[in-house]
């Protein structure tokens, strides 16, 4: 497919456990992002990767939360040690790169996750 | 802190009438706006976009207006289709800020009855 996949679509973990998510962006899209939308909430920035830059992680809520990008293309989202207020859908988006116009995020469908 | 603002968390319109979403903001440096429509259970789909270069953008039935001064932008859909019903979210970035990220309203909920 040519759009931002996401997986898995939904993850039911228990308090304290490791989740990690995965997001496949775009080919050809240098820039990816990261971002979760609780209830009710609007869209929440998380972290975002442009090229070989080092990310921009100033959106993470805490030390539990990292995310890699490898060959600049995939990239993994892992929450450690999992509270219930992480529970949200978490959204990934690419662009073809971080100025202006071209900075059209597109998403993927998103990951459901549930922290019992 | 909000940065980007929709006060409007829902709107009702009739079918073949005009459809305005209203955001505000507040930082100066804002200078790339979105859109996005927003189905459940799917991620946001791109809808239009407009530089602060300019005042309006068209692309079909939908047109984003930005008013600079008053830190306000909108969306306008006419004619309204029951298919427009989602929720939509306002977003808005800064070129010159190095990250890029965008910042999201909390979306309003359209809902166009047939």
């Amino acid at each position: 497919g040519a759009g931002v996949s996401q997986s898995p679509s939904n993850k039911v973990t228990e308090k304290g456990k490791d989740v990690e998510l995965r997001c496949d962006p775009i080919s050809g899209h240098t820039a990816l992002y990261w971002y979760r939308q609780s209830l009710g909430q609007g869209l929440e920035f998380l972290i975002y990767f442009q090229g070989n830059s080092a990310p921009d992680k100033s959106g993470l809520p805490s030390d539990r939360f990292s995310a890699e990008r490898t060959g600049g293309s995939v990239s993994t989202l892992t929450i450690q040690r999992t509270q219930q207020e992480d529970s949200a859908v978490y959204l990934c988006a690419s662009s073809l790169a971080a100025s202006g116009s071209l900075n059209t995020q597109y998403f993927g469908p998103g990951t459901r996750l549930t922290v019992l | 802190d909000q940065q980007v603002k929709q006060n409007s968390p829902s709107l009702s319109v009739q079918e073949g009438r005009i459809s305005i979403l209203n955001c505000d903001y507040t930082n100066s440096m804002f200078d790339y706006f979105l859109w996005y429509k927003k189905y459940p259970a799917e991620g946001p789909t791109f809808l239009i976009s407009i530089s602060s270069i300019k005042d309006k953008n068209e692309d079909g039935r939908f047109t984003v207006f930005l008013n600079k001064s008053a830190k306000h932008l909108s969306l306008h859909i006419v004619p309204s289709q029951p298919g427009d019903s989602a929720v939509y979210f306002c977003a808005a970035s800064e070129s010159l800020g190095g990250s890029e990220k965008l910042v999201f309203g909390k979306g309003t909920k359209l809902t166009v009855n047939p």
